[in-house]
């Protein structure tokens, strides 16, 4: 099946520092990816749509200037958590869609923890 | 606005028993419907989906969903849990403009040996 990566799988930084957080399509062009952020034992909310070569779409209440997203390429999107606080501590997923099937791949996750 | 609900935050079950876990939605138009499992730190699993065709869906890990229209549900089943199945079960529904998922809140299920 499509296999969708994230690096790192878990990161701890210090308060006011930027982390970014990569997503990549392995064997297959992405030109749409999406940032999830999760807290413990509840659902994903969807933060914003990335697509390919143009600017991402931010979810109503999520800074588009905190958290930075690029998708550069057709297999790559990269999420930027800039001058990152406790309270963006969290569990990241991404996700990729494969359009010949028109399914979405979810990656591992990266575990954030801010100091 | 479409949506979806799971109305069970935990599922337990002895295993060896069969399973269900709920979940009803709403939409406009011809729901496109989704199950995950999420197991701890880890990302979503793609277990099955509904599009189009029979109400009955089969799909990974012996698991099953059934599409109920007038009913506005997708549960999943599987008919003898294993203990291996306890993890984190997320339904969804993909929006009808930009594809993005809508999901459940969640149902845990823990099955006992």
């Amino acid at each position: 099946g499509a296999v969708v990566s994230q690096h790192p799988s878990w990161v701890i930084c210090k308060s006011g520092t930027s982390v970014k957080i990569e997503c990549r399509s392995l064997d297959f062009q992405a030109t749409t990816m999406f940032w999830y952020r999760q807290f413990p034992k509840q659902s994903l909310m969807l933060m914003a749509t990335s697509n390919e070569g143009s600017k991402a779409t931010y979810e109503q209440g999520v800074e588009k200037d905190k958290f930075l997203i690029n998708h550069a390429s057709l297999t790559l999107s990269t999420l930027t958590v800039t001058s990152a606080h406790p309270e963006d501590s969290s569990f990241y997923i991404c996700s990729a869609i494969r359009l010949a099937v028109y399914e979405q791949y979810f990656g591992p996750g990266t575990r954030l923890t801010v100091t | 606005a479409q949506s979806v609900a799971q109305p069970e935050d935990q599922v337990n079950v002895a295993e060896g028993n069969p399973l269900t876990v709920k979940c009803t939605y709403s939409v406009s138009g011809n729901p496109y419907l989704f199950w995950y499992v999420q197991y701890p730190n880890r990302g979503l699993q793609f277990l099955l989906k509904y599009i189009t065709g029979d109400n009955l869906v089969k799909g990974s890990y012996g698991f099953e969903a059934e599409f109920n229209k007038s009913q506005t549900s997708f549960h999943l089943k599987k008919p003898s849990a294993l203990v291996s199945d306890s993890a984190l079960y997320f339904c969804a529904v993909r929006d009808n403009q930009g594809g993005k998922l809508i999901f459940g809140q969640g149902t845990e299920l823990s099955v006992k040996p």
